[in-house]
């Protein structure tokens, strides 16, 4: 089956810009997450959500934001874009469950943003 | 919090050669699970393996297998017979009853496999 879709693939932005990124998750998965990548801070957790609700979020500044559709399609937006937003952003998804259960966290290819 | 620490930065061996990624986390809770990760050159995170804090048995699946220590809070990786196609960046990464919803990832371990 498809795994975990994300567009755009490469992306460039001038500083101040937004940008938005978007997420197909697996068939069937609810949960959907995004991470940062960056050579200097690594993989960072940005937000999860689960039937359209924000269940967690990383510390990143408001600039970052996202949201799920009723069909588990996510969306991530960063405005007021930096020189150091360049990353991978990566999502992932997950079958999800009320509770926690440790589900397999599956990813995508990413998005790679760089900001001129 | 919840720490994941891969001391060893870059790897490089030989094509046939055994490699074993070395990884230690950071808990208070008791309920937990470990995950490894590759990613190849073109970005994607492959999931490779995942153990539950409650089963330290160790197993092997095709050329990979793992060593799960919670008295020494480890979770080894190790790769058998290596192939060039083996060659990526490895993550290990931890996730808690208690943060759920979120992996925390280690700085990643470079794995070079030379013909």
């Amino acid at each position: 089956k498809a795994g975990v879709t994300q567009t755009p693939r490469y992306l460039i932005k001038t500083r101040g810009q937004q940008v938005t990124l978007s997420c197909s998750p697996i068939s069937g998965h609810r949960s959907v997450s995004w991470y940062q990548q960056t050579p200097g801070q690594g993989l960072q957790f940005l937000f999860e959500y689960f039937s359209e609700t924000q269940r967690n979020k990383g510390n990143f500044p408001g600039r970052f934001s996202g949201r799920q559709f009723s069909n588990s399609r996510s969306e991530m937006n960063v405005s007021t874009l930096e020189l150091g937003d360049s990353a991978l952003y990566l999502c992932a998804s997950s079958l999800g469950d009320e509770t926690w259960s440790g589900n397999t966290i599956y990813f995508g290819e990413g998005s790679w943003l760089t900001v001129v | 919090a919840q720490k994941v620490t891969q001391a060893q930065t870059e790897i490089s061996v030989v094509e046939k050669e055994d490699v074993t990624l070395d990884c230690v986390y950071e808990t208070r809770d008791t309920t937990y699970y470990l995950f490894w990760y590759k990613q190849p050159p073109s970005g994607e995170l492959v999931f490779l393996i995942r153990r539950n804090s409650f089963d330290e048995q160790n197993e092997i699946s095709g050329r990979y297998s793992w060593n799960f220590q919670k008295s020494t809070s480890s979770f080894n990786f190790t790769i058998t017979a290596s192939q060039v196609v083996d060659s990526a960046v490895y993550f290990c990464a931890l996730s808690v009853f208690s943060n759920d919803y979120k992996l925390s990832f280690g700085a990643g371990t470079t794995v070079t496999v030379r013909a």
